[in-house]
């Protein structure tokens, strides 16, 4: 298969704690991107790094990217109760320019 | 305000039967996708389209067509060979190329009878 994992598949938080999401994938990567998904709805994009990049920030959300490990780690700091979402990473490269996603991870925030 | 407008949102079809999901974007894009998901599962594409009247097979195409006739449209069509139809679809747009920003609609949820 070509999808990687997510872990943890589920994770339940208090309001204001940090919550992190990995994600791992199995073949070398032009770039990968972490998406957001509220229950029956769409995903929405939240951060892309390129993968000569090692750390990117936008507001709470810190992402790492380990290319020599394959592995990708979404940090939201601070976290409230309207960031209950799945999150998904997605990755493209290897003989296909494709996106491929993840099983996702189920966050829940409780106030 | 730009965007992707799938419809419709919720459909039932009795076994057999074809249905056509709509995808319409606005916001300029070159390329468009189906994806399915299934729940618990993360998103698997189906067809994608880089440029009109052109298109190409993703991970999980039997079953399905599609056309780009227009650079704003890409109705895909869900045919009685379709083994396991139920599930939510979801399009999306990007003008950066094959792995830019995906743009995604709202998803239209089918459900065979």
């Amino acid at each position: 298969s070509q999808q990687g994992e997510e872990d943890p598949q589920a994770l339940s938080i208090q309001e204001g704690e940090n919550a992190t999401m990995n994600c791992s994938y199995k073949t070398s990567i032009n770039n990968l991107q972490w998406y957001r998904q509220n229950s029956g709805r769409g995903l929405v994009h939240l951060i892309l790094i390129r993968s000569n990049e090692r750390e990117k920030h936008s507001g709470r959300l810190r992402v790492t990217l380990d290319t020599s490990k394959k592995s990708s780690s979404l940090l939201i700091t601070a976290s409230r109760a309207a960031d209950t979402a799945s999150y998904f990473c997605a990755w493209s490269g290897g003989s296909n320019y494709k996106l491929t996603f993840g099983k996702g991870t189920l966050l829940t925030v409780n106030p | 305000d730009g965007g992707i407008t799938q419809s419709p949102k919720y459909l039932f079809r009795k076994e057999g039967q074809n249905v056509t999901l709509s995808c319409e974007q606005n916001l300029n894009h070159d390329a468009m996708y189906w994806y399915r998901q299934d729940p618990g599962q993360g998103l698997r594409l189906i067809y994608y389209s880089q440029i009109v009247n052109d298109f190409q097979k993703g991970d999980i195409a039997e079953g399905y067509s599609v056309s780009r006739e227009k650079k704003e449209s890409f109705p895909l069509t869900v045919t009685s060979a379709q083994k396991n139809p139920t599930a939510f679809y979801l399009c999306a747009s990007t003008s950066g190329g094959l792995t830019g920003e995906l743009f995604f609609g709202e998803g239209s949820r089918l459900t065979v009878l």
